[in-house]
């Protein structure tokens, strides 16, 4: 079945700072890819996506790329801000005509300091 | 536009009583998602409807979880009798269509804790 493996957290870095939070999945054909943000208190919301491979999503300064050969999808910023501290979810939907199921990762806590 | 509303946010029983959530999707969305996110770990999916019609419970244990979808609008869960192992925060998320790139929006989530 589909999954979906992310490093562990919680990453705490500088502000400023590059973040990259790893992402690898396991899927049926080739699925959408997503990556969520949940602030505390607050519900997930889409930060990108990337349907095929080699697609690049990008939003708020945040990238990843859809890598079909490593099966790959790892979220990047080049300056991170404190405001994005949160917990950063990679997602996966599938499988082909099973309609829109998200399979998630773990999570990946971060945590920005001035 | 408003997002997904759920309600309650915050919810404490004892085990073995009944408890049920609710949900509205955001206007004009057809599809509906009950996610299931226990603490430390990605939201699974429970249920998913296409207007009225569940097209994928294969995750809801049906012994004690059920859900209705009435008029194709909102939605309510329930858990009769509630277990310990219950404890987690239930999400709702509405799309557009049922297609696989398509954005699910999520609501706050209702956090049950089971005592």
């Amino acid at each position: 079945g589909n999954s979906v493996t992310q490093m562990e957290g919680p990453v705490t870095l500088s502000e400023e700072a590059f973040l990259t939070i790893n992402c690898t999945y396991t899927a049926t054909g080739y699925p959408s890819l997503f990556w969520y943000v949940q602030y505390p208190g607050e519900g997930l919301q889409l930060l990108l996506k990337a349907t095929k491979a080699d697609d690049k999503g990008s939003n708020k300064g945040f990238e990843a790329t859809y890598r079909k050969e490593t099966t790959s999808f790892h979220l990047e910023k080049g300056s991170v801000q404190v405001s994005d501290s949160a917990v950063y979810f990679c997602a996966l939907s599938g499988p082909p005509g099973g309609g829109n199921k998200l399979t998630f990762g773990t999570g990946t806590q971060l945590k920005v300091e001035l | 536009e408003a997002g997904v509303v759920q309600s309650p946010r915050y919810k404490i029983i004892e085990k073995k009583q009944p408890v049920a959530f609710w949900c509205n999707p955001i206007s004009g969305h057809n599809t509906l998602y009950w996610y299931l996110q226990n603490l430390g770990q990605g939201p699974e999916l429970l249920i998913r409807y296409e207007n009225e019609e569940a097209v994928d419970d294969s995750q809801l244990p049906k012994d004690r979880f059920s859900a209705e979808r009435l008029k194709g609008v909102d939605s309510t869960l329930k858990i009769q009798p509630a277990e310990l192992g219950d404890s987690a925060v239930y999400l709702c998320a509405s799309s557009l269509l049922g297609k696989e790139d398509n954005e699910q929006f999520f609501g706050p989530g209702t956090r049950l804790t089971v005592l």
